[in-house]
């Protein structure tokens, strides 16, 4: 079954930029599904950042579009997420989910936004 | 944007309870409404998707129910290992929002 794999640095210098990559196996990105990154900060609820479709369309929650790029490698079977200008209240479990009905999900990657 | 709001944000139940929780949606979602269970230190797992619909996997003690705009989580009979945190979401329109999550207890 498709699994999804979170990677990339846990900590972010404020002002700088939040990468992570997601690893799709199992399965091939090119199928018909998008592909969303989610974050949670501590003990908070659940935030959609964005999505991905294979052909490169995306939609972005509009309260982070003027610092969120998602990207697509369909030879790498991943996608990316990028978030810049971060501040400490960006610091969250981020999380890739496959479809409408986030599943499955990747296991999550704490990111740290400080100096 | 859609705002969902659940209640209660939590609750304290003993095994074999029957438990409710609700997610009012701000308008209209037509039916695409999904509910997840999250425990510590564990993402998201979705458990019912289109308001009733089972997932693969999911005790049957789970079930989804809607009345316009409201929409209802059932778990009939409270089992130990139910007690998580539970998000409606609507996957309706963009950009998907989640509830603000309740917290189920075991007495």
């Amino acid at each position: 079954q498709v699994q999804l794999q979170e990677s990339g640095p846990g900590l972010v210098k404020p002002s700088g930029t939040l990468s992570l990559t997601c690893a799709v196996s199992g399965g091939s990105i090119s199928s018909s599904n998008w592909w969303s990154w989610v974050r949670q900060p501590p003990g908070k609820g659940l935030e959609w950042i964005g999505e991905i479709y294979h052909s490169g369309s995306t939609n972005y929650n509009p309260s982070l579009k003027s610092r969120v790029t998602i990207s697509v490698d369909k030879s790498k079977n991943q996608f990316s997420l990028k978030l810049s200008s971060v501040t400490a209240a960006d610091t969250a479990v981020y999380y890739c989910a496959r479809g409408w009905r986030f599943d499955p999900w990747g296991q999550g990657t704490l990111v740290t936004v400080s100096s | 944007d859609i705002q969902l709001t659940q209640s209660p944000s939590s609750l304290s139940a003993s095994i074999g309870d029957k438990v409710t929780i609700t997610c009012r949606s701000s308008q209209s979602i037509s039916g695409f409404l999904n509910w997840y269970q999250e425990k510590p230190g564990k993402a998201p797992k979705v458990l019912i998707y289109a308001t009733s619909s089972l997932q693969s996997g999911v005790p049957s003690r789970f079930t989804g129910r809607a009345s316009g705009t409201l929409f209802r989580l059932t778990i009939n009979s409270l089992q130990p290992e139910d007690s998580a945190i539970y998000y409606c979401q609507q996957s309706y329109i963009t950009p998907w929002t989640f509830g603000q999550g309740t917290k189920v207890e075991i007495k």
